[in-house]
């Protein structure tokens, strides 16, 4: 099936680090969406993206569509220790594949450094 | 709006036991689908639903089953559950048309098979 990179795996934080991430695909897609999952709970939305090269905001987390529209990436800013979780990118492509059935990465697992 | 609902939280099952995992949403949404989450494995879809009395198979179908006899309500059978099967089960429901709108999970189902 078609395939979503998404990295890194995981990563460690310490409070006040920015963090980043990225998804990636060889095709094109028509929406971006990612979400974060705290342990024991369902996948929360955090950022939409509709539009290539459309950047939004939502608090500390920002969010872009690449202009390609085959990556995405998500930045934290001075992350705080209720950041740690599972962020997962999903996507819809463009060309309905997958039955326009979103596609989803296979998460970036923030942790706190000790 | 209750949103995305699920029932149990927690189910512990025998290997050749059947159940039924239950899902409702109350947004109207003509889209409903299932997941899996297996740790490193991100979320992998079961069966899909694009409207009453419509389903179809996604990435992993096999030993599940599914119906949509109602907008509100789309419930996930495992008819001979194996140890293979333990997993969080997430139902999702979103507009047919991903548009401007998104996808919303319900809270996870935690199924054990022994």
């Amino acid at each position: 099936g078609q395939q979503l990179n998404q990295s890194p795996q995981s990563m460690f934080i310490q409070e006040g680090e920015d963090v980043s991430m990225n998804c990636t695909s060889s095709s094109i897609f028509n929406t971006w969406l990612w979400y974060k999952q705290d342990p024991g709970e369902g996948p929360v939305l955090l950022i939409a993206l509709y539009k290539a090269g459309e950047l939004t905001s939502n608090g500390r987390l920002t969010a872009q569509f690449g202009i390609t529209r085959k990556d995405s990436f998500l930045n934290i800013s001075a992350s705080i220790p209720s950041d740690v979780g599972i962020y997962f990118c999903a996507g819809q492509l463009s060309d309905g594949g997958s039955q326009g059935n979103l596609i989803f990465g296979k998460g970036t697992k923030l942790s706190v450094k000790p | 709006n209750a949103g995305v609902t699920q029932t149990p939280k927690f189910q512990v099952l025998k290997t050749g036991q059947s159940m039924t995992l239950q899902c409702a949403q109350d947004m109207n949404h003509e889209y409903m689908s299932w997941y899996r989450q297996d740790p490193g494995m991100g979320l992998r879809l079961i069966h899909y639903s694009v409207g009453a009395g419509i389903t179809d198979q996604g990435e992993v179908p096999n030993g599940y089953n599914v119906s949509r006899s109602t907008t509100e309500d789309f419930p996930l059978r495992l008819l001979s559950a194996a140890p293979s099967q333990t997993s969080v089960y997430f139902c999702a429901s979103r507009r047919r048309q991903l548009g401007t709108d998104t996808q919303y999970f319900g809270p996870g189902t935690r199924l054990t098979v022994l």
